[in-house]
């Protein structure tokens, strides 16, 4: 079974400065998505990026951005330039690519704390 | 974009009584639906798989006749927890996908379940 680790419970970043969230993963297979997505405090999940396995090239999303090491299986999230707004909960997840397995695998989540 | 509607979005019960929460996807058909609960600053944990039709496919420790899975049609998916009991308060947030294959994941808003 799939498992995915997010190791740092809390992080802060002051506004305007850049921040880089950790996850880790564990599969045998060779095709598949990672995702990272926010949880404000209204408790809404937003995705924020998405990255297919099978591309090389780092997904970005305006000031978001990932660090995919497939070798390593790790999928960092950069977040530059950073908002008040950026504030939440952030979860890393996994999800296989074959047609039958289409649940998400969560981290433990990282909880970011935006200092103005 | 997708959008999915969970509701009710908050609903307090008395211990003994059933709870039905559903989720429908507004401008899409979800073949698949997929409750999650929810634990204060913790992950989402997955509860069920639902596919149109068929019969709910639960994860370990759930426990399918208290947390009832109905998918009647492409559009909407229930959730009734049964003699509901303070231990069952928490948050459950479904998701639904589309037809195609490997279309994403998207999120209802959650319901927050308070029993007395």
């Amino acid at each position: 079974a799939q498992t995915v680790t997010q190791s740092q419970p809390e992080m802060s970043v002051q506004e305007a400065e850049t921040v880089t969230l950790s996850c880790t993963y564990d599969t045998s297979e060779s095709d598949y998505y990672l995702f990272w997505y926010k949880q404000p405090p209204s408790r809404q999940m937003i995705l924020v990026i998405r990255q297919e396995a099978y591309k090389q090239q780092n997904a970005t999303e305006n000031r978001f951005s990932v660090n995919f090491q497939k070798a390593a299986k790790s999928f960092s999230l950069k977040i530059s330039d950073s908002q008040l707004g950026d504030a939440a909960m952030y979860f890393c997840a996994y999800r296989t690519s074959m047609e039958y397995g289409n649940k998400l695998v969560f981290g433990a989540g990282t909880i970011l704390r935006v200092k103005s | 974009g997708a959008v999915v509607s969970q509701h009710p979005s908050r609903v307090i019960c008395k211990s003994g009584t059933s709870v039905k929460i559903e989720c429908r996807s507004l401008d899409f058909q979800a073949t698949t639906m997929f409750w999650y609960r929810q634990f204060p600053k913790q992950s989402l944990m997955l509860m069920a798989t639902s596919n149109e039709g068929s019969k709910a496919t639960y994860e370990q420790g759930v426990e399918k006749d208290k947390f009832l899975i109905n998918h009647a049609s492409l559009t909407l998916s229930t959730l009734t927890v049964t003699s509901a009991h303070p231990e069952d308060s928490s948050f459950y947030i479904c998701s639904a996908k589309g037809l195609i294959h490997n279309s994403p994941l998207h999120f209802g808003n959650g319901t927050r379940l308070t029993v007395t």
